[in-house]
C-alpha cells in the first residue's frame, strides 16, 4: 500500500522560528514534491527533487529551502518563518517513469495527510 | 492565462445524477492528465489519470481528454453524496516532472 507520512499535523510557531517539515515515502519514489494550499490558490509547488541531493525550484521557492539526503525523505525548511507561510503544507511522491521515445512523464503523485502550519 | 482552470462552483446535482467537471490547460506540451478528490481537511488522492485523447472509464467515473481543445473533463455518473468534495485537476508540464494544479471545483451532491 501506498504510503507518504509527514512528521505533524499541526504545527504552532512563532515568527523568526526555523521550522522543519519532514516527509517520508516508502514507496521508492525517485521523485518528491512539497506544495502548500491556501484558500482561493489552490495547490502550489514550492520545491521539489527527482533524486537524492537533487532539487528544483518550484512556482513558489522564496523563503523555503529543502533537503534530500536520502531517497526516501525530503525535508521542507522554512529559515526563518513568517506569518504569511501559514498554510497547508503537502508533500507527495512519484516514480519517475520513461514513456518511450517521448522521454519521461512524471506518474501519479501520492500525498501525505499535511501539515497544517500556524506562524503566529 | 492560468496555466490551469477550473470553475470554482460550488456545482450541486441532486444524488442519482451525472455531475460534469471541466478543467481547460494551455500548456500544448502536457501529456498527463490528473483528476484527485479532496475531501475537507484532507489531502488529494487520486481518482484517475488519462493519456490518450478519448474517453477513459473507471467504475462510477469516466475522464475525458481534448488535446486539440486543450480541455479533460470528469464526468461522475449516479453521483452520491458521499462524492461531495472538491475535484482538483492536475496538468504535468511538457515531459517535465512536475504538475500543476487547478484551483479545484466544489462539489455538492444533494441527497
Amino acid at each position: 500500500d501506498v504510503k507518504v507520512t509527514q512528521s505533524s499535523r499541526y504545527l504552532v510557531k512563532r515568527t523568526g522560528e526555523k521550522v522543519f517539515l519532514e516527509c517520508v515515502q516508502d514507496m521508492d519514489h525517485e521523485n518528491m514534491f512539497w506544495y502548500r494550499q491556501d484558500p482561493g490558490l489552490g495547490l502550489r509547488l514550492i520545491y521539489f527533487s527527482y533524486d537524492v541531493k537533487m532539487k528544483e525550484k518550484g512556482d513558489i521557492p522564496e523563503g523555503y529551502s529543502v533537503s534530500r539526503e536520502k531517497k526516501e525523505r525530503f525535508s521542507l525548511i522554512l529559515e526563518s518563518a513568517s506569518t504569511n507561510q501559514t498554510s497547508m503544507y503537502l508533500c507527495a511522491s512519484s516514480f519517475l517513469l520513461s514513456s518511450g521515445t517521448s522521454g519521461f512523464s512524471t506518474d501519479t503523485q501520492y500525498f501525505g495527510p499535511g501539515t497544517r502550519l500556524t506562524v503566529l | 492565462q492560468k496555466e490551469v482552470e477550473q470553475n470554482s462552483g460550488p456545482l450541486s446535482v441532486p444524488e442519482g445524477a451525472i455531475a460534469s467537471l471541466n478543467c481547460t490547460y494551455s500548456d500544448r506540451g502536457s501529456q498527463s492528465f490528473f483528476w484527485y478528490r479532496q475531501y475537507s481537511g484532507k489531502s488529494p488522492e487520486l481518482i484517475m489519470f488519462i493519456y490518450s485523447n478519448g474517453d477513459k472509464e473507471d467504475g462510477r467515473f469516466t475522464a475525458q481528454l481534448n488535446k486539440a481543445s486543450q480541455y479533460v473533463s470528469l464526468l461522475i455518473r449516479d453521483s452520491q453524496p458521499s462524492d461531495s468534495a472538491t475535484y482538483l485537476c492536475a496538468v504535468n508540464r511538457d515531459y517535465g516532472q512536475n504538475f500543476v494544479f487547478g484551483p479545484g471545483t466544489r462539489l455538492s451532491v444533494l441527497p
